[in-house]
């Protein structure tokens, strides 16, 4: 069965890069949409933005200027960059898939926790 | 944006009730409304996508209804399991937005 496993850097300085992939086992990146949500300690969840595999993609307005999706298909993975990041970026941020751009989100990755501090 | 709402914030049951749970949109979504289920340090699962259709492997007590600008999730008879946070999410307008969550704990 498909699995998602984020990867990259627990802990970022502020106003430093936030760099995470997202692998993808078990199946095809093709034909799915894939996206990156985030969830602040205690809080609900947000939407990042999406790419699909043939490099289509989307960010939330509130996020735009600062993120960057893009994807590997040939390593079967995608990934998110987010710049100038704050203490308010700090999050457990998740990738998922979705048969369309905007979900439902059907296999979500474990989340990983990452801290913006100095 | 797209405003989505939950109500309740908390639902106190016990095992073997039923669970109504209620989600309202700011603006029409159609009926691209989906549902989640997170336990604690774990990621959300889908359980209802477009108002009304459960997901793979999701137990028939899972159910949900509505269009436009109101939905429901109803669980008829709870299990132990599913003591956990709801939350809602529309994908009509973008961004996908998601509502602030219902807690189901045990009474």
């Amino acid at each position: 069965q498909v699995q998602l496993q984020e990867s990259g850097p627990r802990q970022v300085n502020p106003s430093e890069t936030l760099s995470l992939t997202c692998t993808v086992s078990g199946g095809s990146i093709s034909n799915y949409y894939w996206s990156w949500m985030r969830q602040p300690p205690g809080s609900g969840l947000e939407s990042i933005g999406y790419i699909y595999y043939s490099g289509s993609t989307n960010s939330n307005p509130s996020l735009k200027s600062r993120v960057t999706i893009s994807v590997d298909t040939s390593n079967n993975q995608f990934s998110l960059k987010m710049r100038s990041v704050t203490a308010a970026d700090t999050a457990v941020y998740y990738c998922a898939r979705a048969r369309t751009a905007w979900g439902a989100f059907d296999i979500w990755g474990q989340g990983t926790l990452v801290t913006v501090s100095s | 944006e797209n405003v989505l709402t939950q109500s309740p914030a908390t639902l106190s049951l016990s095992p073997g009730e039923r669970a109504t749970l209620s989600c309202r949109a700011s603006q029409s979504v159609s009926n691209y409304l989906a549902w989640y289920q997170q336990k604690p340090g774990q990621a959300p699962r889908l359980l209802i996508y477009d108002a009304s259709n459960r997901a793979t492997g999701i137990p028939a007590r899972f159910s949900g209804s509505g269009s436009g600008t109101d939905f429901t999730l109803t669980i008829s008879s709870l299990e132990p399991e599913d003591f956990a946070v709801y939350y809602c999410q529309q994908r009509n307008n973008w961004p996908p937005t998601f509502g602030p969550g219902t807690k189901v704990d045990i009474k």
